[in-house]
């Protein structure tokens, strides 16, 4: 199946400092890719659509300025965490639709740990 | 709005027995159902699938079954193994559709 990156996989930063996240298509072009948060034993909460060329859909109680999503290029999505909390502390998986065949593909996930 | 139930939330089974998770959706445009497998610490990976045009689909040891009238489907391991064990999700979308609604998930332990 095609494969969808995630760089770091893991950070650890202090509160109030920013943190970027990407998220990579690595063999497929991806006009769409979903951000979503994962707290342990929970299901995934989708966070936001990020659209290539235009701005980013946020679901309902997400803060867009808060989580700052930049979809620059067809293959790259970036979510910036700034002036992170120990509240923000999680699991953050990215994923991308084939649109061939409907698929949607996920990143290994980026542990954040806001000290 | 739309919704994906998904039961039990956790399962537990002996090493070689039969696990099935069950699903069912709300949205009636809903003709692609996907199923994940989720080991701790990384992100959800797909392991089969299934069209509305079709009401069965294995792949060894595994298979979904899809009742659209009962807007049902499940998920069948046979000879399960404890590498087996994970978090699994079920999912629903409608094809061309924007997003894919995912169950909360069953975390399945199988028993060596």
């Amino acid at each position: 199946g095609a494969v969808v990156s995630q760089h770091p996989s893991w950070v650890i930063c202090k509160s109030g400092t920013s943190v970027k996240i990407e998220c990579r298509s690595l063999d497929f072009q991806a006009t769409t890719m979903f951000w979503y948060r994962q707290f342990p034993k929970q299901s995934l909460m989708l966070m936001a659509t990020s659209n290539e060329g235009s701005k980013a859909t946020y679901e309902q109680g997400v803060e867009k300025d808060k989580f700052l999503i930049n979809h620059a290029s067809l293959t790259l999505s970036t979510l910036t965490v700034t002036s992170a909390h120990p509240e923000d502390s999680s699991f953050y998986i990215c994923s991308a639709p084939d649109t061939y065949t409907d698929t949607q593909y996920f990143g290994p996930g980026t542990r954040l740990t806001v000290l | 709005g739309e919704n994906v139930e998904q039961h039990p939330s956790t399962l537990s089974v002996q090493e070689g027995d039969s696990a099935v998770i069950k699903c069912t959706y709300s949205d009636s445009a809903s003709n692609y159902f996907p199923w994940y497998k989720q080991e701790l610490g990384k992100g959800p990976q797909l392991i089969i699938d299934i069209r509305s045009n079709v009401g069965e689909k294995k792949d060894q040891r595994i298979a979904v079954t899809l009742n659209k009238t009962a807007k049902h489907f499940s998920l069948h391991i046979t000879e399960t193994q404890p590498e087996d064990s994970a978090v699994y999700f079920c999912a629903a979308k409608s094809i061309g559709g924007f997003k894919t609604i995912f169950g909360a998930g069953t975390r399945l332990f199988v028993k060596a």
